[in-house]
């Protein structure tokens, strides 16, 4: 299907645990973006990448690895799940024209016990 | 970081109303857009606003780039129970990144 999807669309890990987000796009965009969503806090960047092997920290990025060998995959880890970062994730792309907005996964809500 | 102050933070109004919400940033933008989250969904792009002063529509919705290029507004015509979910604004302060408002929540009694 086209489109970009993140998977898995809901987790649940313990404390201390490493997590893998996936996101797979299907347009060839150059830019991807993950953004967590917390109640009072709208949509903060956490990492970006503007094509294949090169991303970029955005304003929340500790705890946070991102990867980006293949232009149409941007997993997300968090290295060691704290409580902290139970949230909904989602990933976004666009391409060059970014003006015209990016487009959002459907989102992974984490929790972390 | 750049910051967007988006108001009202949360409406309820009566099925039939209209609905105004704004967003104000410290920074001039080139280029203004709103979205729009339905429940356990991503956001998806209503309006995109790329010259001040211009007035966009898409259906019953309404945006307009504010004059001053540190504004924008929304309006929501006639507002219908799917009009419910959450609505951000966004702008890019520089480069390609795009910064969001913390989101207007809008329900609707029906």
């Amino acid at each position: 299907d086209a489109g970009i999807t993140q998977s898995p669309r809901y987790k649940i890990t313990e404390t201390g645990r490493q997590v893998t987000l996936m996101c797979h796009q299907t347009w060839s965009h150059s830019y991807m973006f993950w953004y967590r969503q917390d109640l009072g806090h709208g949509l903060r960047l956490i990492y970006y990448s503007a094509a294949a092997d090169i991303t970029d920290k955005g304003e929340v990025p500790d705890g946070y690895v991102v990867s980006r060998s293949k232009t149409e995959n941007f997993p997300l880890t968090l290295e060691s799940a704290t409580r902290s970062q139970t949230s909904v994730y989602f990933c976004a792309s666009s391409d060059l024209q970014w003006a015209y907005g990016y487009t959002f996964g459907s989102g992974t809500r984490l929790t972390v016990v | 970081g750049q910051q967007l102050n988006q108001s009202p933070q949360s409406m309820f109004i009566q099925e039939g109303e209209d609905v105004s919400m704004n967003c104000t940033s410290s920074s001039i933008f080139n280029t203004w857009l709103w979205y729009k989250q339905d429940p356990g969904e991503g956001p998806v792009l209503l309006i995109a606003l790329y010259k001040a002063g211009e007035l966009t529509s898409n259906g019953r919705l309404t945006a307009q780039f504010g004059i001053t290029r540190k504004d924008s507004f929304l309006n929501i015509s006639a507002s219908i129970p799917s009009d419910v979910g959450i609505y951000f604004c966004a702008g890019p302060p520089s480069g390609n990144k795009l910064v969001f408002g913390a989101g207007t929540i809008l329900r609707v009694k029906s």
